[in-house]
């Protein structure tokens, strides 16, 4: 298996642009997560889902940030308008179950710098 | 609340000794406890967890880590360190009220010198 896949691996943006962030998990993972990695505040996971549903989006920042997972094998993390403060690395991960003790795969990445 | 501490923001080993990378966490009930590496510019990577049963857990790359629950610990470790080895490594885990989720430490930097 190929592994988490994301795109773009880099994204460079101006302030007020959108962006939109995609994952492919893992073929067969119920779960996909979305993380967000920053020097000042670490790993964050922003939001999840199960069998395509949001599970749980208190992570997500604000109304600027949404996401959508329209079938098993995508999932989509957009931002708009996009901020400065929204540099970051965001990191797509799946799961082949939920639940206690269930392994995340992560995929390279999506770096993102919004100038 | 159910965190968890990684206490050092870098670890220096040189190559060939034993290393170890800390970690102490605070959880409601039963711990379910990871270790990630990530190498620069890449994704995190599961090294090793921890659910039940024996309190030390080998993992991949020689890793190794050590389940302590009087102390709340859950060290990585290994017995000859690489230089290969030089990496950012976080702990993560479980949490008992949504065992969804993982919650991670702030991640330590191994450095392995030559």
């Amino acid at each position: 298996d190929a592994g988490v896949i994301q795109s773009p691996r880099h994204e460079v943006t101006e302030m007020g642009q959108e962006v939109t962030l995609r994952c492919k998990p893992i073929s067969g993972h119920d779960y996909l997560f979305w993380y967000r990695q920053t020097m000042m505040r670490g790993l964050e996971l922003l939001i999840y889902f199960n069998n395509n549903v949001p599970i749980d989006d208190s992570g997500m920042p604000e109304d600027r940030f949404s996401a959508k997972m329209p079938n098993a094998s995508f999932s989509t993390l957009k931002i708009q308008p996009s901020e400065p403060r929204d540099s970051a690395v965001y990191f797509c991960a799946s799961s082949l179950f939920g639940g206690t003790g269930e392994t995340q795969y992560f995929g390279p990445g999506t770096r993102l710098l919004v100038l | 609340a159910q965190s968890v501490a990684q206490p050092e923001d870098q670890v220096n080993v040189a190559e060939g000794n034993p290393l170890t990378v800390k970690c102490t966490y605070s959880v409601s009930g039963n711990p379910y406890l990871f270790w990630y590496v990530q190498y620069p510019n890449r994704g995190l990577q599961f090294l090793l967890k921890y659910i039940t049963g024996d309190n030390l857990v080998k993992g991949s790359y020689g890793f190794e880590a050590e389940f302590n629950k009087s102390q709340t610990s859950f060290h990585l470790k290994k017995p000859s360190a690489l230089v290969s080895d030089s990496a950012l490594y976080f702990c993560a885990v479980s949490v008992s009220y949504n065992t969804d989720k993982l919650i991670f430490g702030t991640g330590t930097r191994l450095q392995v010198f030559p």
